[in-house]
């Protein structure tokens, strides 16, 4: 079956950088996009990006371009999600998600299975 | 400010039929598909409606969407105590060289 399984909680201070994995298994992990959403305490849903696997190629917000990188390792089928420059606004639980892409677009954000997520605090 | 307009919060007695509304504008909801997700506490978003209003395998089809022009809902009929929970639009945003984005989320209350 499908999973996508992510790394622990962590603990930063502010100015610091963090690298959250999503490890995949059930499925090819080069067919599909992986995308990363964020959740800040008591909030909503915020797209970051997302990477194609297959090519290495992403795709960022805006807000996050420059402080977000996403990467992956195809030889054990998991995506990276690292942010630089931690404040405490990106105090969050940080989703990946995998992106049905059957047109190649990248602009469907059609999420059919979810990691389990990751709690990051940035906290001095 | 979420580029998507939901209702912070919407209500129902079991049975009864609940729409929870989607606004957004010409660079989103109108050129892109909308997408559904219920958030129960503490978990993971699930997908409910995809590509305006199919609904993936496993999903009720008490839960409906629709979409016109630059508007989206979604429908939930025969309201059960179970489907309290938060409910996200999200659409691609073709507007600052293109975007994913969400709905601020409504908390659906079954009374």
């Amino acid at each position: 079956q499908v999973q996508l399984v992510q790394s622990g909680a962590e603990v930063r201070k502010p100015g610091a950088s963090v690298r959250v994995s999503c490890k995949a298994t059930g499925y090819t992990f080069i067919g599909y996009y992986i995308h990363w959403v964020r959740q800040a305490p008591g909030q909503g849903l915020e797209w970051m990006g997302w990477i194609n696997p297959n090519s290495g190629g992403t795709k960022y917000g805006e807000k996050f371009q420059g402080r977000v990188t996403m990467t992956r390792d195809t030889s054990i089928s998991t995506a990276y999600m690292e942010v630089n420059r931690l404040t405490s606004d990106d105090t969050a639980v940080y989703y990946c998600a995998r992106g049905v892409n059957y047109d190649g677009s990248g602009r469907l954000l059609e999420f059919d299975y979810w990691g389990q997520g990751t709690l990051v605090t940035v906290s001095s | 400010q979420s580029v998507l307009t939901q209702p912070p919060s919407a209500s129902g007695t079991p049975g009864q039929r609940v729409t929870i509304s989607c606004s957004g504008s010409t660079s989103n909801i109108e050129s892109n598909y909308v997408y559904w997700y219920q958030q129960l506490p503490g978990t993971a978003p699930r997908l409910l409606i995809y590509r305006n209003n199919q609904r993936p395998s496993g999903v009720p089809d008490r839960f409906s969407g629709s979409k016109s022009g630059t508007s989206a809902s979604l429908a939930i009929s025969g309201l059960r105590s179970e489907d309290e929970a938060e409910y996200y639009c999200a659409t691609w945003d073709d507007s600052l060289s293109g975007r994913g984005v969400f709905g601020g989320g409504t908390k659906l209350t079954v009374l």
